[in-house]
This record gives structure tokens, sequence and C-alpha cells, in this order.
């Protein structure tokens, strides 16, 4: 099956700037996250969708990040206006429910990534 | 929140040793714990995981132990080789589907 789609896979931008990040999960799987790696560091959980709608973003700087994902779909992830800090990598992951084991709930299947720098 | 907490940071050892990495967990709830293997400037990628009603899985060289009552659970793996030098994290997702994250162990596979 096709993986997790993540665009574009670097960026480069200036303090104060904006960027927006795109996520195509792989088919079927409802649940997407977006994760934060900056270098050195486990990713970190910035927000997590179920279809469309908003389950965790307790860990989302709102104040400068959003994310949508419209249409239960894509998602994008956008910084306005970015800082030094947020330099790093932005993960998409998604998983998906079946039926086996405790919860129904697969693995964090990872895109490739956003690889942000910020100047 | 869930607090993952991963040890060591960094670990060498020599090639066909074993190497074990050790992480804790705080929210009791939580029930399954994967382990991720992460190349240079590549995607986290599943190398074995655990549920909660199980005390320990093996595939092939790797192998993973949950102890619940401690909230520890831990990953072997025998016979390295330099292809298993990278990244490992692990994780452990709690009843809201979220994962949390280690802070990952750099392993270096000697030759």
């Amino acid at each position: 099956e096709a993986g997790v789609a993540q665009s574009p896979r670097y960026k480069i931008i200036e303090k104060r700037q904006s960027v927006a990040f795109w996520c195509n999960p792989i088919s079927g799987h409802a649940t997407l996250y977006w994760y934060q790696q900056i270098l050195g560091q486990g990713p970190k959980l910035l927000i997590q969708f179920q279809n469309n709608g908003v389950v965790d973003d307790s860990q989302l700087p709102k104040d400068r990040f959003s994310a949508e994902r419209l249409k239960g779909v894509d998602s994008t992830l956008k910084i306005q206006p970015a800082k030094l800090e947020d330099s790093a990598v932005y993960l998409c992951a998604s998983s998906y429910q079946n039926t086996a084991g405790i919860g129904g709930w697969t693995e964090a299947f990872f895109g490739q990534g956003t690889r942000l720098t910020v100047v | 929140g869930e607090n993952v907490e991963q040890h060591p940071s960094t670990l060498s050892v020599q090639e066909g040793d074993s190497a074990v990495i050790k992480c804790t967990y705080s929210d009791s709830a939580s029930n399954y714990f994967p382990w991720y293997k992460q190349e240079l400037g590549k995607r986290p990628q599943l190398i074995i995981d655990i549920r909660s009603n199980v005390g320990e899985k093996k595939d092939q060289r790797i192998a993973v132990t949950l102890n619940k009552t401690a909230k520890h659970f831990s990953l072997h793996i025998t016979e390295t080789q330099p292809e298993d030098s990278a990244v490992y994290f692990c994780a452990a997702r709690n009843t809201g589907n979220q994962f949390y994250f280690g802070t990952g162990t750099s392993l270096t596979v000697i030759p």
C-alpha cells in the first residue's frame, strides 16, 4: 500500500514568515497525527485528528500553529509567524482501527517528514 | 498526559554483542508499546511492538519485554550487526490513541 505522503521535504524560511506543510495519510486511516521532532529528540505530538475532528491539540502552540483536516483525509499544518525554535522535522503519521488486539488500533505509520529551517 | 523516559541516550556495542534499551511510562492505562527505528534522514519505522496483555514478544533477533506493574518495557537486540546502527525510539499509546515517544537511543554497532 502507498505510505503517508508529505510535502515539501525541505523548507527554509526567515523568522516571522509563514509556512505550510501538507500530509496525505494512508487511504482509510481515520486518525492523523502531526509531530514535531527537534534534532536529537523524540517526536512530540502536536495535534491528533480523528476523521475531520480534533481529538487532542493540547501541545499545539496555538498562538502561531494551526492545523486542519477539512474532509477527513489530507491535512495541513501552518506556522505563522515562524520562530527560530520552530526549526525541526515535522512528521505526519496515521493509524486505523482494526479488530485485533486491545483497543483495536494499529501502530502509527509515518511519512518522510518536512525538514524546516528558520533563519 | 503520558511521560515516556528512555535510557541510555547513546549505546555502542561490538558486532555480535547484545544491546538493551529501557523505557518507563507514567500512564498505567497505556495499552500498546511500539518500538521504532529511525535511520538518518528517514522516517521512523516500526520494528516490534507489544500489547499490554502480553509480557514478552520475540521476532528473530529482536525481543521486547513489558512489566506492567513496574511500568517499564525494554528492547533487546541480539547478535547485533552494523545495519542495526540507528536511533531507536520507544513509545506508549494511551487510551485516547495518542502516541508518546521517548527521547531516543543512538545505537552504534562497531564492526
